[in-house]
């Protein structure tokens, strides 16, 4: 089962920045936040990921919460080719573990 | 970043027939890959995970006489879906990563199979 709660679905309008947010309140302290995103008749794409600090880098922001138990996944100025499924997921990214998606966050970015 | 390719990126056949998939890791040696399959306006599913050299290890309700999978290099995974029926009609997606940088996992493009 996905670790992660996220809304079905969001609009956003073009040239706007999209807040995508994601709760993980059950996250131990070695799991590791995680954002995909896969467009339509695509292979999920990686986006960001974060342990407890805030990252950011040419695609997006990930602004994780001080007890760490949610996320917002920041798209500074969608576009719309940012129009796709946005995957939350916990992991401790280890040899061992595998990913699990969830039903994800289906952005629609409105010209 | 690192490239992972599939091939075919579709494929339609006949009920009864044996279809094979493969995934390259064109730059990188990937230890461990991932076969998902994904229906309509659904999420990915995770079918199996192989290590290169050894046998997959499957998910819970994925029948492995039905999709073999097979890892023989590090850089090539194969998926046959055996006697494909039109309810193995699905987009699989398969994804790499290699065993010194665990946190990077790589995904293909897709093989959309259609089974008439």
């Amino acid at each position: 089962d996905a670790k992660t709660t996220q809304p079905p679905s969001m609009d956003c309008a073009e040239g706007r920045a999209a807040n995508l947010p994601c709760n993980h309140s059950t996250i131990s302290g070695n799991e590791y936040v995680y954002w995909y995103r896969q467009i339509h008749s695509q292979g999920p794409q990686y986006i960001i990921h974060g342990l407890k600090n805030n990252e950011t880098n040419e695609m997006a922001s990930l602004i994780i919460t001080e007890d760490r138990k949610s996320s917002t996944l920041i798209l500074p100025h969608a576009t719309l080719r940012d129009t796709a499924v946005y995957y939350c997921i916990v992991r401790v990214a280890n040899r061992d573990d595998k990913i699990i998606f969830g039903k994800g966050t289906r952005l629609h970015i409105l010209p | 970043g690192a490239v992972v390719s599939q091939h075919p990126s579709r494929v339609i056949c006949k009920s009864g027939t044996s279809v094979k998939i493969e995934c390259r890791s064109l730059d990188f040696q990937a230890t461990t890959m991932f076969w998902y399959r994904q229906f309509p306006k659904q999420s990915l599913m995770l079918m199996a995970t192989s290590n290169e050299g050894s046998k997959a290890t499957y998910e819970q309700g994925v029948e492995k006489d039905k999709f073999l999978i097979n890892h023989a290099s590090l850089t090539l995974s194969t998926l046959t879906v055996t006697s494909a029926h039109p309810e193995d009609s699905s987009f699989y997606i398969c994804s790499a990563r290699t065993s010194r940088y665990t946190d990077t996992q790589y995904f293909g493009p897709g093989t959309r199979l259609t089974v008439l």
